[in-house]
């Protein structure tokens, strides 16, 4: 059964803190693995990954796939209130996207 | 520019009704999604279309959904007599590419339909 879990559930840290979130996935055909956030409307697209130990960076987050131990990360540096929010992760394997719940960060002043 | 657009945003219905749900993907994106997500989870999928045709509906819960996209364009997903456990947020999102082809997806704003 395909399934993407992610870790923590939740997490809640100070402004300025350096957070790592967590994706593994266990898909068939796997094509490509993408993280988004979603505040209080729609998901907003972040990166999308295909290739192993290949970083993607956007300012202060960056996200790197390894695809044979099945799991990525995202790394959120000197982290503001603004970041706050549910960070979704999901495996695409050609004809489906597989979401998991999520990571609900809480950035505090 | 404009995004991924759904409506209506948010939809109460009694039980036995039926609801049509709308979706207008971003011009010139060739497949739409379409997905359910309950409170504090993540969407889960429905079906997808690239252009009109429908390439996987096996999300669909029951044979009460059912979707389509004939002009390969507009979308609209309908649900036939509707129950209480169809309450969910219903998005849509669409992408460049065909689906399977792992590209990003830009989700609509969600319909809130509420069944009582």
């Amino acid at each position: 059964e395909d399934k993407v879990v992610q870790s923590p559930l939740s997490l809640v840290v100070h402004e300025g803190d350096t957070v790592t979130l967590n994706c593994s996935y266990e898909v068939t055909n796997f094509r490509s693995l993408l993280w988004y956030k979603q505040e209080k409307k729609a998901p907003t697209f972040l990166f999308m990954l295909t290739s192993s130990g290949i970083e993607k960076k956007s300012g202060r987050l960056s996200s790197i796939l390894d695809k044979k131990e099945l799991f990525s990360i995202l790394n959120i540096t000197a982290t503001q209130t603004g970041d706050s929010a549910i960070y979704l992760c999901a495996g695409n394997t050609g004809n489906q996207f597989y979401f998991g719940t999520g990571t609900s960060l809480t950035v505090i002043p | 520019g404009a995004g991924v657009s759904q409506s209506p945003r948010y939809k109460v219905t009694k039980r036995g009704q039926d609801v049509a749900l709308r979706c207008d993907p971003i011009s010139g994106h060739v497949s739409l999604y379409w997905y359910r997500q309950a409170l504090g989870q993540g969407p889960e999928f429905l079906t997808y279309f690239n252009y009109e045709a429908q390439q996987d509906k096996s999300g669909l819960p029951n044979d009460r959904f059912s979707a389509e996209r004939p002009e390969g364009s507009i979308s609209t997903l309908t649900i036939q007599r509707t129950e209480q456990r169809d309450s969910a947020m219903y998005r849509c999102a669409s992408s460049l590419a065909l689906g399977g082809s792992g590209y990003e997806q830009y989700f609509g704003p969600g319909t809130r339909l509420t069944v009582t």
